[in-house]
């Protein structure tokens, strides 16, 4: 089971938006509802903030946001405060052989 | 208050084996399916494997099929990884987490596996 694909990196200035997509295929993004995003700072666990495509979880702030179209997922992130620099991850799951699959990681800088 | 705790980890030579343990407390154990994620130094995640609540259903991800076994105990409220035939990219650290359908809830803070001679 391959990657789903990230960009390495994006940024934006505190207050801008930023979106981070999210590609796989037709047999796990594209086949199933089952897109979550995940946060993670250094050394730390990585944390929920999505969960099926667009849901967030409590106490995730509304400047988190997410879509699908076809085999694409998107994490978009609203009013960028210093504290969402993180790295981000996408994950999908592929079926009931295959399970689960993340994708390759974005490194999201506050400008 | 969810709480997963890893332990097991450590250094290990390139052939042998080590167990990590996932305790779990704060929920309904046994109600739940578990997975372990990896994260090898400065890379991205990997999923490694889950299991059913009840442990009926195991499922590996291709590169350790065959090395490693999932297992728990509910009655420990435990969730463990045995890895077998361990290789130096098996080096990472190891998180287990809990799923709630097919979304990975809550994380523990994971446990590192080196292995090198």
């Amino acid at each position: 089971q391959s990657a789903l694909t990230q960009p390495p990196s994006a940024s934006g200035s505190p207050g801008q938006s930023v979106t981070i997509s999210c590609t796989g295929t037709s047999s796990d993004v594209g086949g199933y509802n089952y897109v979550s995003w995940y946060q993670q700072h250094p050394g730390k666990a990585p944390k929920l903030m999505i969960y099926e495509v667009s849901k967030r979880p409590s106490g995730v702030p509304d400047r988190f946001s997410g879509s699908k179209s076809d085999n694409t997922a998107s994490l978009t992130v609203s009013g960028l405060q210093a504290e969402d620099e993180a790295d981000y991850y996408c994950s999908s799951y592929a079926g009931t052989n295959n399970a689960y699959v993340f994708g390759t990681g974005t490194k999201v800088t506050v400008l | 208050e969810v709480q997963l705790v890893e332990s097991g980890g450590g250094l290990v030579q390139p052939g042998g084996s080590l167990r990590l343990s996932c305790a779990a407390s704060g929920f309904t154990f046994s109600s739940y399916w578990m997975h372990w994620v990896r994260q090898a130094p400065g890379k991205g995640l990997v999923w490694v494997s889950h299991i059913a609540n009840d442990g009926s259903t195991t499922v590996y991800a291709d590169s350790v099929k065959g090395r490693f076994t999932v297992s728990r105990d509910n009655a420990k409220n435990t969730l463990y990884l045995r890895m077998n035939s361990l290789r130096a990219e098996d080096t990472a650290v190891y998180y287990c987490a809990r799923a709630e359908g097919s979304t990975l809830e809550y994380w523990g803070q994971g446990a590192l596996v080196t292995v090198s001679s």
